[in-house]
């Protein structure tokens, strides 16, 4: 069966430090890839996808950046965190060759908290 | 663009109420139709899903309808429980396109016994 992995569940980072947040699914191959973020008390925000190594589009300028160095591997990064850039993020993926009909399965998200 | 809309919450309701969480959307095409639940401190799981004009959708005792003509898709539940407290997200998937999907904000429901 497939799995989605998103790590760390909890972040606390100082403004102006780096960052870096992974998510991997198994059981799968060449899926969609998607970071979405939450902030406090709001819907949630899509920030990046992917449909293949490599391949990434952004949703939102800001100093926040996505890559996809393995099939299922998506990793969000930022050289300089802002207090801004603090709330839920959430990973998730699709089948990569499915129509519309077919549903995301979220990760367990990770909680930033920038100070 | 896309666009989904839900109701404001917090909804507040006792044990074994009726519940509506409305949701209308905007969308070029035929797309698909989602609700999520969000449980305190998790991430989001499906709660049911449909993917054609008039198809209703259900699980755990949630049902939602897919109408074309109004453009919703309200969820809604016979009796709820203290815990189906939790935030519910309608979202949609379109037909067409990158197929990211698209949230609405998010409706907070909480069940007093």
């Amino acid at each position: 069966s497939q799995t989605i992995h998103q790590w760390p569940a909890t972040l606390v980072q100082p403004v102006g430090s780096p960052l870096s947040l992974e998510c991997t699914v198994e059981g799968t191959s060449n899926p969609n890839l998607y970071w979405y973020r939450q902030a406090a008390g709001r819907g949630l925000q899509l920030l990046f996808y992917s449909v293949g190594i490599g391949q990434i589009s952004s949703e939102v300028p800001q100093n926040l950046s996505a890559s996809r160095p393995q099939d299922r591997q998506f990793i969000l990064s930022s050289k300089k965190l802002l207090l801004s850039d603090s709330g839920f993020y959430l990973c998730a993926w699709t089948v990569g060759n499915g129509g519309p009909s077919y549903g995301y399965t979220f990760g367990s998200g990770t909680r930033l908290t920038v100070v | 663009g896309n666009s989904v809309t839900q109701m404001e919450g917090p909804v507040t309701l006792s044990e074994e109420a009726f519940l509506t969480i409305n949701c209308t959307y905007t969308a070029t095409g035929y797309p698909s139709l989602f609700w999520y639940v969000q449980y305190p401190g998790e991430g989001l799981q499906l709660l049911l899903k449909a993917t054609k004009a008039d198809d209703k959708g259900s699980n755990k005792g949630f049902e939602a309808t897919y109408r074309k003509e109004t453009t919703s898709f309200h969820l809604e539940k016979g009796s709820v429980q203290v815990s189906d407290s939790a935030v519910y997200f309608c979202a949609l998937s379109p037909g067409t396109g990158r197929r990211a999907l698209t949230f609405g904000s998010g409706t907070r429901l909480q069940v007093q016994p």
